[in-house]
């Protein structure tokens, strides 16, 4: 298995509302990623798991709480998001220490109203 | 913070044409892949390459750390190529974090 697999694909949510993002993968990578991808822009970093640890918080707002249960399995939980949090939201995953071996999901395109 | 621009913005090439395009990084970097973002959003590895020059079918990248710069060749370029390239650079020897560069936009047309 060589894949990243991101649920759900879109996901519309109200200011008030609770949702979470779902990453998952089985090629035994112990690092594991959240970015934020704003139109025609880059892949923004946001958070860094590394043997199920949190590693790196690039300073995201605590409406943005990630959770990794387990080594295949990593979480982005939202809470009162405001419409400017409308993005593609990428999950990856590498070999830690390195980045080698960098696997992107399909992502999530979330909208915010 | 590390600075990666990315040349050219945009490039629009008829299908068959070569192209090489240049990512510069504003310190050294001991990681640094290349990405191509199909029109789906899908982000796919094309190269890890820190240094040194990798082939992979009809495309090539060449890492010079030294001078920092990165160059990545597309050869007789096809409509599936279409989409961004990113070059992605990291640091350090225990941190898994990369810098994304600014992107090359690619069209080919038939």
């Amino acid at each position: 298995d060589t894949e990243v697999t991101q649920t759900p694909k879109h996901l519309v949510m109200g200011m008030t509302n609770k949702k979470s993002l779902k990453c998952e993968q089985h090629m035994g990578h112990r690092a594991m990623y959240w970015y934020k991808q704003k139109a025609k822009k880059p892949p923004e970093l946001m958070f860094v798991y590394s043997y199920e640890k949190l590693s790196i918080n690039e300073s995201v707002p605590s409406r943005f709480s990630p959770e990794c249960p387990n080594s295949s399995l990593l979480n982005l939980h939202l809470h009162a998001l405001q419409p400017e949090d409308s993005a593609l939201y990428l999950c990856a995953s590498s070999h830690a220490g390195q980045a080698y071996g960098y696997t992107f999901g399909s992502g999530t395109r979330l909208t915010v109203v | 913070g590390i600075q990666v621009e990315q040349s050219p913005p945009d490039l629009i090439l008829q299908e068959g044409a070569n192209s090489t395009l240049r990512c510069n990084f504003s310190d050294s970097v001991n990681n640094l892949q290349w990405f191509h973002q199909n029109p789906w959003g899908q982000l796919i590895n094309l190269f890890y390459i820190p240094s040194g020059t990798k082939q992979n079918g009809r495309l090539s990248a060449t890492t010079v750390a030294t001078e920092r710069y990165s160059l990545l060749y597309i050869s007789s370029s096809q409509t599936t190529d279409s989409g961004v390239y990113f070059c992605a650079v990291g640091r350090g020897w225990n941190t898994d974090k990369l810098i994304f560069g600014t992107g090359t936009r690619l069209q080919v047309f038939p």
